[in-house]
């Protein structure tokens, strides 16, 4: 089983939309939960960071953890065509970060 | 302020050679981690290198090292260069707490013949 689980897509939603990514993880005592965009060919950049249980809000991105369900979502409000990147979810168990396989979102204009 | 720098950006190699790659982390940052990105896959954990000392090592070969400066500097190694270690090396500098968030330099691009 993967440390890090997410469908890897693609994703595809019009201009404006909502695009909602899902992330899994296995390990239980994994302390820190981030989200990276990733643009083709270049490194990733970090879009949040959450360590509590519940909802954390930054412009139209909202994160979303559920520790219980091992689960962490992030949800873009009013895709733009400029969110079209690869999508990495993280995981720090305290050892080392673990990467999700990305999911890729298309935004069409 | 400067971000994570890496050096060089691209790289030609062949079979067998050496490389040594390198990073320098954002100012105050300690904690510098490498990962290796192969193409449609995520960021794959190489080394973690916190006050000089290696704090975690992913699943790599011994062919891997790497070491941390008093500067807090790293350089990465790969020896016996194989085909299947072309990939985007990445480095991520972190200060310890605060969740350890890792930013990420540009990386280096390898490509092995």
């Amino acid at each position: 089983q993967k440390e890090v689980e997410q469908n890897s897509g693609p994703l595809s939603v019009p201009e404006g939309a909502i695009a909602s990514l899902n992330c899994t993880y296995s390990d239980r005592v994994s302390q820190s939960f981030f989200w990276y965009r990733q643009y083709s060919g270049k490194s990733p950049e970090l879009i949040m960071s959450i360590y509590s249980n519940g909802d954390k809000e930054d412009g139209r991105f909202t994160a979303q953890l559920n520790k219980a369900s091992q689960y962490v979502s992030l949800l873009i409000r009013d895709s733009q065509p400029s969110d079209s990147a690869t999508y990495l979810c993280a995981v720090n168990t305290g050892n080392q970060f673990y990467f999700g396989t990305g999911t890729s979102l298309t935004v069409i204009p | 302020d400067a971000g994570v720098t890496q050096s060089p950006t691209h790289l030609i190699k062949t079979r067998g050679q050496q490389v040594t790659l390198r990073c320098s982390p954002i100012s105050g940052h300690k904690s510098v981690s490498w990962y290796q990105q192969v193409l449609g896959q995520g960021p794959q954990f190489i080394f973690q290198y916190y006050e000089k000392e290696e704090r975690g090592r992913g699943n790599f070969p011994d062919r891997f090292s790497a070491r941390q400066f008093p500067n807090y500097s790293s350089e990465l190694n790969v020896n016996a260069l194989l085909l299947g270690d072309s990939a985007l090396y990445l480095c991520a500098s972190s200060f310890p707490g605060a969740g350890e968030t890792q930013y990420f330099g540009p990386g280096t691009r390898l490509l092995v013949l």
